[in-house]
């Protein structure tokens, strides 16, 4: 069964300190990775996405890296702002065999950075 | 939020009400995708559409009904059928099925 976990559930964090939040997937056969961030009452954003080949890609401030091996993905952001206060999810799809891509969503990290 | 608008923001229905949200891009995506939200939960796939006049059931179809008659347009109906409406719902397209999706700001559905 596909499955995507992220830890930790919630954090809070100084502004200014940097963060990385978890997600460990099985999904298979991999296809691709992505970040978002949802703003509470609002859909999702991405942040990055990456394939089977790409470790590493960043966004501004947002770093995410993938272990293809280890099934392991990471978010890390740097100097964090009060509007880093968030839900951040994990998204990995699946190769397709014809028809929808298997897309499977993490349940989330809620960040809330305090002044 | 894009190109995608979704209405209205906050809806309220009496429990075996029919109730239809709405979801319009203007992106020229050909693929829509309708998603609900639970605490504590991933986003979960109602169903989805490739191409105008076709769509397929998601992962959780039961008690929701959808039309594509037209590229920018992808309602969604919510029926008396559905055991728990209460949630945030929401709506997506991409480019092409398969690429990165873009999504609505949600429609967060109350029936009591």
């Amino acid at each position: 069964k596909n499955q995507v976990e992220q830890s930790p559930q919630s954090l809070i964090i100084l502004e200014g300190k940097n963060c990385t939040l978890q997600c460990n997937y099985t999904v298979s056969p991999f296809s691709n990775l992505r970040w978002y961030k949802q703003d509470t009452g609002r859909g999702p954003v991405s942040l990055t996405i990456m394939t089977f080949s790409e470790n590493t890609k960043s966004n501004g401030r947002y770093t995410a890296t993938l272990d293809a091996d280890t099934k392991q993905s990471s978010l890390h952001i740097t100097a964090s702002q009060l509007s880093d206060s968030a839900s951040y999810i994990c998204v990995v799809s699946a190769r397709p065999f014809g028809g929808y891509q298997k897309v499977t969503f993490g349940t989330g990290t809620k960040l809330q950075v305090i002044p | 939020d894009g190109g995608i608008t979704q209405s209205p923001k906050y809806l309220f229905r009496k429990e075996g009400q029919n109730v239809t949200l709405s979801c319009e891009q203007n992106l020229n995506h050909d693929a829509m995708y309708w998603y609900r939200q639970d605490p504590g939960q991933g986003l979960r796939l109602i169903y989805y559409s490739q191409i105008v006049n076709d769509f397929q059931k998601g992962d959780i179809a039961e008690g929701y009904s959808v039309s594509r008659e037209k590229k920018e347009s992808f309602p969604l109906t919510v029926t008396s059928a559905q055991k728990n409406p209460t949630a945030f719902y929401l709506c997506a397209s991409s480019a092409r099925l398969h690429y990165e999706q873009y999504f609505g700001p949600g429609t967060r559905l109350t029936v009591t």
